[in-house]
C-alpha cells in the first residue's frame, strides 16, 4: 500500500461547478498537509497548506483535514477554465523532516467552458 | 524577489553519460531539496541540503549526488545514467530546516532529462 492514495482522474467538469479532490493517507506521523497545483511543463504550486485538523479557507479554494479518517480533501467553488491543471497532495512529518514532502499520483482536471 | 530558477530546461543525454542540473534558491532560503517526477506519478524526494551539508535523503541510489553552494545554489548530479532516469528533476527552496509550522517548499519549473 502506498503511503499517500490519490485518484489519478482525469476529471472533467463544466465550468462553475464545484470540484471535490481527495487523497487517503496511512502513515499517522504525517502533519503538515498541502495542495499543489501543477500546469503543464511547470513545477508544482503550493495552493493551500495546513497542519490542523478542519477546513481552511482561501478565496475559491478550501482544503479540510481529517486527521482521524486519515483523509484530505480540496475544494474548489466555481470553477475557471484557469483551474484546468493537475492538483498534487502532499504532506509531510513535522520537525526536521518537514521537507520531506511525500506526494500523491496528482489529479488531472478539465474544467470545460 | 526571485523565485527557484533551473538550468537547463531540457537535456538529452544517453544511457551510461553523467548529467548535472542546477538551481538558485529562491531569494533569502538556504534549503535546497530535489525531486525526481516521472511521467504521471507525483515528485519523489531525492535529498536535500541545509548550509552546504545532505540532510535527507529518499530511496535512491549513491550515483545520485548533490552539492550546495555558499550562495546556497544547488547541482543534482546523476552518474551512469539509465533509462528509468528519465524524468522532470524538481529543485525546492525553503528557510531553515524545517522545524516550524509556518515553513514552506517553494519549487522551481524543474529540468525536464530524456535519457535515450
Amino acid at each position: 500500500q502506498k503511503e499517500v492514495e490519490q485518484d489519478p482522474g482525469p476529471l472533467s467538469v463544466p465550468e462553475g461547478a464545484i470540484v471535490s479532490l481527495n487523497c487517503t493517507y496511512s502513515n499517522s506521523a504525517f502533519q503538515y498537509f498541502m495542495w499543489y497545483r501543477q500546469y503543464s511543463r511547470k513545477g508544482p504550486e503550493l495552493l493551500m497548506y495546513t497542519y490542523s485538523s478542519g477546513n481552511k479557507e482561501d478565496g475559491r479554494f478550501t482544503a479540510q483535514v481529517d486527521k482521524s479518517s486519515k483523509y484530505i480533501s480540496l475544494f474548489i467553488r466555481d470553477s475557471q477554465p484557469s483551474d484546468s491543471a493537475t492538483y498534487l497532495c502532499a504532506m509531510s512529518v513535522s520537525g526536521a523532516g518537514s521537507y520531506q514532502l511525500t506526494f500523491g499520483k496528482g489529479t488531472k482536471l478539465s474544467v470545460i467552458p | 524577489e526571485t523565485g527557484v530558477t533551473q538550468s537547463p530546461t531540457h537535456l538529452i543525454k544517453t544511457r551510461g553519460q553523467q548529467v548535472t542540473l542546477r538551481c538558485s534558491s529562491q531569494s533569502g532560503h538556504n534549503t535546497v531539496s530535489w525531486y525526481q517526477q516521472a511521467l504521471g506519478q507525483g515528485p519523489q524526494f531525492i535529498f536535500q541540503y541545509y548550509r552546504e551539508e545532505e540532510n535527507g535523503r529518499g530511496n535512491f541510489p549513491p550515483r545520485f549526488s548533490g552539492l550546495q553552494f555558499p550562495n546556497y545554489s544547488s547541482e543534482l548530479n546523476v552518474n551512469a545514467l539509465e533509462l528509468d532516469d528519465s524524468a522532470l528533476y524538481l529543485c525546492a527552496s525553503s528557510f531553515g530546516q524545517g522545524r516550524g509550522r509556518d515553513e514552506k517548499l517553494f519549487f522551481g519549473s524543474g529540468t525536464q532529462l530524456s535519457v535515450l
